[in-house]
């Protein structure tokens, strides 16, 4: 049973535009959720989380939603750049869970110039 | 300051023969993860630890395992390599239970 999921394995969007990258979840547990970027060849780094407490955190281009009735987050980047080019993985975590976090299977963005 | 660094990046094994990963950090955190990833896959945890001296079973542990003497440095042992081990592995150092964590480069496993 997969509690974090990212449905869609790809998204290709427009320099400009904006990309909106989904996550659902399954556990009512999690109370920390967080995103991170992936270039080929390299380890993933940490780009933006929220807490459970919220419903949208914003670090510059890159804004998550968390909406808790629906179990759903997103990831939106505004304006996207070629840069962006990325696998992105949604992570959750509890609090009562050691610290672990849960990763989804990962989005492939790409964004044409 | 390097973060979270892993030795070695590349690696072949025969089936049936042993290894051990090296993960270290210089941020001084307290949490340690070993994870595999295998493609079109998200990161699957094998084992943590939440302190110097401490180890526990991640999501698929069997195969491995772990040691954590020092706080800095957190080991991944295979003690009998098989093929289904051919994977990247990735360490990852957290300050904090359930925030963000830093993850090294990763190292490439081949097991022939």
């Amino acid at each position: 049973d997969q509690q974090v999921k990212q449905n869609s394995p790809s998204l290709s969007v427009q320099e400009g535009r904006i990309s909106i990258l989904n996550c659902d979840y399954t556990n009512s547990m999690f109370d920390y959720f967080l995103w991170y970027k992936k270039y080929p060849a390299e380890g993933p780094t940490f780009l933006i989380s929220i807490s459970s407490i919220k419903d949208k955190n914003e670090d510059g281009r890159f804004t998550v939603f968390l909406n808790k009735s629906a179990k759903h987050l997103s990831l939106h980047i505004v304006p996207s750049q070629p840069g962006d080019s990325a696998v992105y993985f949604c992570a959750a975590s509890a609090h009562t869970n050691a610290g672990k976090s849960t990763f989804g299977d990962g989005t492939t963005l790409t964004v044409k110039p | 300051n390097a973060g979270v660094t892993q030795t070695p990046k590349f690696r072949v094994l025969k089936t049936g023969q042993s290894m051990t990963l090296l993960c270290a950090q210089d941020m001084n955190h307290e949490y340690m993860y070993w994870y595999r990833q295998d493609p079109g896959m998200g990161l699957r945890l094998i084992h943590y630890s939440v302190g110097e001296g401490t180890t526990a079973k991640g999501e698929v542990p069997d195969g491995y395992n772990v040691s954590r003497l020092k706080k800095q440095n957190f080991l991944l042992g295979l003690e009998s390599a098989a093929p289904s081990q051919t994977s990247v592995y990735f360490c990852a150092s957290s300050y904090g239970q359930g925030r963000e964590q830093y993850f090294g480069p990763g190292t490439r496993l081949t097991v022939t």
